[in-house]
């Protein structure tokens, strides 16, 4: 079992709804969680990061962890275009291991 | 520089090739990375680096697959006796320190094996 897994999707939601994108993970000595986000063509990069239990908000971005069922959340309020690309969840340990990514498209 | 810098940012190698790809993080980040990263899936670990320190290899596919950071600031990635399945974009990310949070990503460098 790969330590974080994700939904690969792909996942498509019209512009302006609710997108929502979950990861699993197997190491319970998991501490931080992040959502990086990946265009095509380009490199990742970090958008969100939640260590405690409960909810992080960020403008139109909540993560949600839950460390007792061993997950974390990502939701995209009112969804955008530009919102379309790849959400990698990783999980900071002493070696930064990624989901294999859910592919979001986001649809006018 | 101001960002993690990878060079080249295209190779094409004929298999059988030896290739070394090479990243230069950010000045004064402790923890270097190496991924791979197949067409349509996340970045797969390679290895790690804590300063000099190899401190994890875990994830090179094969005894071919070398990576090195003998002054604690650049890498290279060597692969030997390139195969196809080798095609890919080779990632290489830094971070502050062990404790710090945030990985900083090259722009890759994609290597293509015909």
């Amino acid at each position: 079992q790969k330590e974080v897994e994700q939904n690969s999707g792909p996942l498509s939601v019209p512009e302006g709804a609710i997108a929502s994108l979950n990861c699993t993970y197997s190491d319970r000595g998991s501490q931080s969680f992040f959502w990086y986000r990946q265009y095509s063509g380009k490199s990742p990069e970090l958008i969100m990061f939640i260590y405690s239990n409960g909810d992080k908000e960020d403008g139109r971005f909540t993560a949600q962890l839950n460390k007792a069922s061993q997950y974390v959340s990502l939701l995209i309020r009112d969804s955008q275009p530009s919102d379309s690309a790849t959400y990698l969840c990783e999980t900071n340990n002493n070696d930064m291991r990624f989901g294999a990514g859910t592919r979001l498209t986001v649809k006018p | 520089g101001a960002g993690v810098s990878q060079s080249p940012r295209y190779k094409v190698a004929k298999r059988g090739q030896d290739v070394a790809l090479r990243c230069d993080p950010i000045s004064g980040h402790v923890s270097l990375f190496w991924y791979q990263q197949a067409l349509g899936q996340g970045p797969e670990f390679l290895t790690y680096f804590q300063n000099e320190a190899q401190l994890d290899k875990s994830g090179l596919p094969s005894d071919r697959f070398f990576a090195e950071r003998p002054e604690g600031s650049v890498s290279t990635l060597k692969i030997q006796r390139t195969q196809q399945e080798d095609s890919a974009v080779y990632l290489c990310a830094s971070r502050l320190d062990r404790a710090g949070k945030k990985l900083f990503f090259g722009s890759g460098t994609q290597l293509s094996v015909l």
